[in-house]
């Protein structure tokens, strides 16, 4: 079935360092990737998503470039700060019976120092 | 526009104890659904429901029940608590399906403490 692995953490990092977070996936047919952030106390919220293969989902300051080649959506941001504190999961949609079904990786929990 | 709400925010129950777990959102979505998340695991489907008056199992429905009575509204039911079903749970909405583009809208979850 439909899978998502995700790099395990956490992750701890210095302000305005490069942040890479690994995520690969197995899907039948042809997804649509996500990165969903939460952070501490609160729900999952969508950071980014891309949607087919070559696309490059962006926002605040994070990107992530759909692989179908390597099957990947790695999570990218140049230069972190404190604020970005938070669990980062990778998503995949998938399909169950009828409804849009969304597979959840295990969460990589990133910290960031002053 | 308040989005997805959950109700209560925290609750300590005692094994074999009842709870209703309350959803609401304010986006006409169709789509509701109840997740469990567990350290380690990221999150795992229970239950969800396509429109008014329809629910279906997800990954780990057993010990739990939903009912979507009103389109806003998607409750999540114990019979009868075990501490396996310690956990945080999070409910989401959606629009109608759309391709495999749909987007999940969170609340902020619940943690059920179960002793």
């Amino acid at each position: 079935g439909d899978s998502v692995t995700q790099m395990e953490g956490p992750v701890t990092l210095s302000e305005e360092a490069f942040l890479t977070i690994n995520c690969t996936y197995t899907a039948t047919g042809y997804p649509s990737l996500f990165w969903y952030v939460q952070y501490p106390g609160e729900g999952l919220q969508l950071l980014l998503k891309a949607t087919k293969a070559d696309d490059k989902g962006s926002n605040k300051g994070f990107e992530a470039t759909y692989r179908k080649e390597t099957t990947s959506f790695h999570l990218e941001k140049g230069s972190v700060q404190v604020s970005d504190s938070a669990v980062y999961f990778c998503a995949l949609s998938g399909r169950y019976s009828s409804a849009s079904k969304i597979i959840f990786g295990s969460g990589t929990r990133l910290s960031i120092r002053p | 526009n308040a989005g997805v709400t959950q109700t209560p925010k925290f609750r300590v129950l005692k094994t074999g104890q009842s709870m209703t777990l309350l959803c609401a959102q304010d986006m006409n979505h169709e789509y509701m659904y109840w997740y469990r998340q567990d350290p380690g695991m990221g999150l795992r489907l229970i239950h969800y429901s396509v429109g008014e008056g329809t629910t279906a199992k997800g990954e780990v429905p057993d010990g739990y029940n939903v009912s979507r009575l009103k389109k806003q509204n998607f409750l999540l039911g114990l019979e009868s608590a075990a501490p396996s079903q310690t956990s945080v749970y999070f409910c989401a909405s959606s629009y109608l399906l759309a391709g495999d583009k749909e987007t999940q809208y969170f609340g902020p979850g619940t943690r059920l403490l179960v002793l």
